[in-house]
């Protein structure tokens, strides 16, 4: 079967740096993505990683290492509008469809 | 702005009695993908479209059908739906080409069975 785990929950203060882990089991995989979505609303691109190593974007990094079917999002300076559910999701053949992993839950306190 | 539209956000239907949800988009993006997300849980895709070619996973129910006929919109039947099936229902698009991977998800429709 395929699996993408998550933790369910992450809880940071402002200004913090956060690291939400993400392994897969998944077969015909392409690459980690990692989406954003706040209460109520859509999903949201944030990275992708297709190769090892280290993406950064901004306050957002994301990292892969393939060989031990693992990522993670870094999220820096933490701010109260990151609060929000944060997927990672395998991409999964030629027409780039997702497979979710379980969610975390990141709660930004000040 | 280029876009995903979907309608309604929110849809009433009554148990048994089919529904359908429409998506729009204005992106000419190729692969239009249908995914379910109830709530505190992960999108679960359901089907998606790469230009015509329908891809149906294996687990989406038989209750569950799609039609785009056109690039720019896709729409989901639900023909009988069940108590279950209340959702969220979320369209995306993604250029599978050119080495473009992300979707981009319209807002949803929130689906209430009663």
């Amino acid at each position: 079967g395929q699996s993408l785990e998550q933790p369910s929950e992450v809880t940071a203060v402002e200004g913090a740096i956060v690291q939400i882990n993400c392994t897969y089991q998944t077969s015909g995989f392409y690459g980690l993505s990692w989406y954003q979505q706040h209460d109520g609303g859509a999903p949201t691109f944030l990275s992708y990683n297709a190769l090892d190593g280290l993406e950064e974007t901004g306050r957002f990094s994301s990292f892969l290492s393939r060989s031990d079917s693992y990522g993670y999002l870094l999220l820096q300076e933490l701010q109260m509008k990151d609060s929000a559910s944060y997927f990672c999701a395998v991409t999964s053949g030629a027409t780039n469809k997702l497979i979710f992993g379980t969610g975390t839950l990141l709660a930004v306190q000040p | 702005d280029a876009m995903v539209i979907q309608n309604p956000r929110y849809q009433v239907t009554q148990f048994g009695k089919p529904v359908t949800l429409s998506c729009s988009q204005t992106l000419n993006h190729n692969v239009m993908y249908w995914y379910q997300q109830k709530s505190s849980q992960a999108p679960k895709l359901l089907f998606h479209y790469y230009d015509k070619d329908f891809n149906n996973e294996a687990d989406t129910p038989d209750n569950f059908q799609s039609r785009r006929p056109n690039t720019s919109f896709c729409f989901l039947d639900i023909r009988s739906p069940g108590l279950g099936d209340a959702a969220m229902y979320l369209c995306a698009t993604s250029r599978a080409r050119e080495n473009r991977y992300e979707q981009y998800f319209g807002p949803g429709t929130r689906l209430t069975v009663t």
